[in-house]
């Protein structure tokens, strides 16, 4: 089964480090979402993509956050300067074009800001 | 108050048992429900999606949906070890891709 695809797993960096987060969909979702989650709370948007466009960054911390996904396809995630509040799971999730699809989750990169 | 409420747990059972997993919501506008599993330092994975009211039924799964009590159950059969995850419940309205999460109840089955 296709899956979606995160790198890396894991990451420790010093706060006002930069980071970076890769995602790659499933082949064929048009719809690609980036979650942040805090330990013992569910999932939260902070940016969605239709294709290559931005539709929703309405929850982005824009003064430190950014994504992009030129081709429409994958996507990175940057944090410049991460903050020590910044530690949690960032999740990847897409889906297909259908609108009533249910999204599917990568494994996630697990962020310690030291 | 939360759009989506989920009591966090843990709730810890023995094998075998019937586990009834809930959430309440406020928002009327929510059509679609879905429950996911999360495995620890896993991603959620997508277990049942389903619309409006009614029962749905898959394997040892089985999703209920209340609209009038705004209020939504997962009861798991037979409930084994490989079970124990933390169950997050998803749901959205028909006008919009986007998935409201509750905080997930974290289920113990222990042998």
């Amino acid at each position: 089964e296709a899956e979606v695809a995160q790198s890396p797993r894991y990451k420790i960096t010093e706060k006002s480090q930069a980071v970076a987060f890769w995602c790659d969909p499933i082949s064929g979702h048009a719809t690609l979402y980036w979650y942040r989650q805090i330990l013992g709370q569910g999932p939260e948007l902070l940016v969605q993509f239709q294709d290559e466009s931005v539709v929703d960054d309405s929850q982005l911390p824009k003064d430190r956050f950014s994504a992009e996904r030129l081709k429409g396809v994958d996507s990175t995630l940057k944090i410049q300067p991460a903050e020590l509040g910044d530690s949690a799971m960032y999740l990847c999730a897409s889906s297909p074009p259908a609108a009533n699809s249910p999204l599917h989750f990568g494994n996630g990169t697990r962020l310690t800001v030291t | 108050q939360k759009e989506v409420e989920q009591d966090p747990g843990p709730l810890s059972v023995p094998e075998g048992a019937i586990v009834s997993l809930n959430c309440t919501y406020s928002n009327s506008a929510f059509q679609y429900f879905m429950w996911y599993r999360q495995y620890s330092r896993k991603g959620p994975e997508l277990l049942m999606y389903t619309y409006s009211s009614g029962n749905k039924e898959d394997g040892r799964f089985t999703a209920q949906v209340d609209k009038s009590s705004k209020y939504i159950s997962l009861f798991i059969r037979d409930s084994q070890p490989s079970d124990s995850a933390t169950y997050l419940c998803a749901m959205r309205s028909g006008g919009s891709y986007i998935p409201t999460f509750g905080r997930g109840t974290s289920l113990i089955v222990h042998p």
